[in-house]
């Protein structure tokens, strides 16, 4: 069974940048697309971004086109987040997912990562 | 940009209710809509995609209907363990996906 095994948690001062990692162990990492989702404290789901690294480039939503960077290294089975020009508001949960196809959802999650971004 | 509301955004029931959960999709999106449950502290779960396929594990009183703009997730008979915010995501903009604002389901 596929896990996602996300870094650990982060405190970042405003303006820095954020670099989080997302580890897939079990299945075939490639052949599957890994998005990142992120939820502030108390509100709902927002997709960030995701790529399917046998694809190549990865695609955003246009809140942060721009501001955040989604790669995958297929040697390490990882995809890593980064996010630039931290604000407070961009403190939340971090959670990648995996995605098997255009109508499955979003099935199998990683634990989360939460950012505190505070001067 | 395809935009889902839930209605309601908050409910509550007791257990044994049959309760129903509403999204509309601002355009059509035929069948490619995913619903989710997430209880506090942890990430959301997968209940249905497709708009009405049932994930392996998932109990059967959980059903989700529609196509087009209008979609229900069903639970026929509330138990404990169903009281949590519920969050439907259309999956027809890929890999532009957009999820509703939640229903908070709490225990009348």
């Amino acid at each position: 069974q596929v896990q996602l095994v996300q870094s650990g948690a982060e405190v970042k001062k405003p303006g820095s940048s954020l670099k989080v990692s997302c580890q897939a162990s079990g299945g075939t990492f490639s052949t599957y697309a890994i998005s990142w989702v992120r939820q502030a404290p108390g509100q709902g789901l927002e997709w960030m971004g995701g790529i399917t690294p046998i694809f190549g480039p990865a695609s955003y939503a246009q809140k942060f086109q721009g501001r955040v960077t989604i790669t995958a290294d297929e040697s390490t089975n990882t995809v890593y987040m980064e996010m630039s020009s931290l604000r407070s508001d961009d403190t939340a949960n971090y959670y990648c997912v995996r995605v098997t196809g255009m109508n499955d959802g979003f099935d199998i999650w990683g634990q989360g990562t939460r950012v505190t971004v505070s001067s | 940009d395809i935009q889902l509301t839930q209605s309601p955004s908050f409910l509550s029931a007791s257990v044994g209710d049959r309760v129903t959960i509403t999204c509309r999709a601002s355009q059509g999106i035929s069948s490619y809509l995913a619903w989710y449950q997430q209880k506090p502290g942890k990430p959301p779960k997968l209940l249905i995609n497709a708009a009405s396929t049932l994930q392996s594990g998932v109990p059967s009183r959980f059903s989700g209907s529609g196509s087009g703009t209008e979609f229900t997730l069903t639970i026929s008979s509330l138990q404990p363990e169903d009281f949590a915010t519920y969050y439907c995501q259309q999956l027809h903009n890929y890999p532009q996906y957009t999820f509703g604002q939640g229903t908070k389901l709490e225990i009348k």
